[in-house]
C-alpha cells in the first residue's frame, strides 16, 4: 500500500536553532499538506500545496515558518529560529484531488521537541 | 470562521459496551470525513459522508450526516481492544484559493478487557 514519507521521525533541537522536516507524498498526489498536531489536539493546517503552488498559507507563522515544494513532488518544512512552543507533531498529508474526496493520507509525522 | 466540535473529549468503555463519538459543525458542511489515529500513530481516512441524512455501516462502525449536515456521529457497537485510539471528524474549509480540511479535537476511546 502507498504511503507518504516522512523523515526524520523524531527531532530534539534547541531553543533558536533551524530545524527541517521532509515529507514524500503518494506518487501521483498533486494536493500536499502541512499539519501540527499539538498532543491531545486534532491537526491544524499550517500549509497547502497544490502541485508546486501554495494554495493557502494563512495559517503558517511565517516570520519563523517556511514552506517549500519546488518540484511538485517532495516537499519541506522549515522552522528557524525554533522556539518552545513549537513542540509538536508535524504531519504532512497529501490527496488525489484538492477536493480530498478520497480522504488524506497522512505520514507518520515528525515529532518535534524544543528544549 | 468555520468550528468543528466533538464531545465526548474522552470515553472510557468496557470491551462490548456501546460508544458514540458526536460533532457539530457551525457551519453547513459539503461534506464530512472521518479518521481514527491509534496511540502514537497518525491519522487514518474511515470514511466520507456527502448527503443529507446519509448512513454508512463499517462492520461494527456506523456514520451518520445530520439532515442539516451541520452534525454527524460515530457509533461503534460492542467495543474491542482494536477501537481503542482517537477518533476525529473533519469538515472541509473552503477558501477562494483552496480547499482543506478542518479537525475537531477529537474524541478519545479507551477500551478496557
Amino acid at each position: 500500500e502507498a504511503e507518504v514519507a516522512q523523515s526524520p521521525r523524531y527531532k530534539i533541537t534547541e531553543k533558536s536553532q533551524a530545524v527541517a522536516f521532509w515529507c514524500d507524498p503518494i506518487s501521483g498526489h498533486a494536493t500536499l499538506y502541512w499539519y501540527r498536531q499539538i498532543l491531545g489536539q486534532g491537526p491544524e493546517l499550517l500549509v497547502q500545496f497544490q502541485d508546486e503552488s501554495v494554495v493557502d498559507d494563512s495559517q503558517l507563522p511565517k516570520d519563523r515558518f517556511s514552506a517549500e515544494r519546488l518540484k511538485g513532488v517532495d516537499s519541506t518544512l522549515k522552522i528557524q529560529p525554533a522556539e518552545l512552543g513549537d513542540s509538536a507533531m508535524y504531519l504532512c498529508a497529501s490527496s488525489f484531488t484538492g477536493y480530498g474526496g478520497l480522504g488524506y493520507t497522512f505520514g507518520s509525522g515528525t515529532r518535534l521537541t524544543v528544549v | 470562521g468555520q468550528q468543528v466540535m466533538q464531545i465526548p473529549q474522552y470515553q472510557h468503555v468496557q470491551e462490548g459496551e456501546d460508544f458514540t463519538t458526536y460533532c457539530n459543525s457551525s457551519t453547513t458542511l459539503s461534506n464530512i470525513q472521518w479518521y481514527k489515529q491509534r496511540p502514537g500513530g497518525h491519522p487514518v481516512f474511515l470514511i466520507q459522508l456527502v448527503k443529507s441524512g446519509e448512513v454508512k455501516k463499517q462492520k461494527r462502525l456506523t456514520f451518520q450526516f445530520g439532515e442539516a449536515k451541520k452534525n454527524s456521529s460515530l457509533h461503534i457497537t460492542a467495543t474491542q481492544t482494536t477501537d481503542v485510539g482517537t477518533y476525529f471528524c473533519a469538515g472541509p474549509i473552503v477558501s477562494n484559493s483552496g480547499y482543506a480540511l478542518n479537525f475537531g479535537k477529537g474524541t478519545s476511546l479507551l477500551v478496557t478487557p
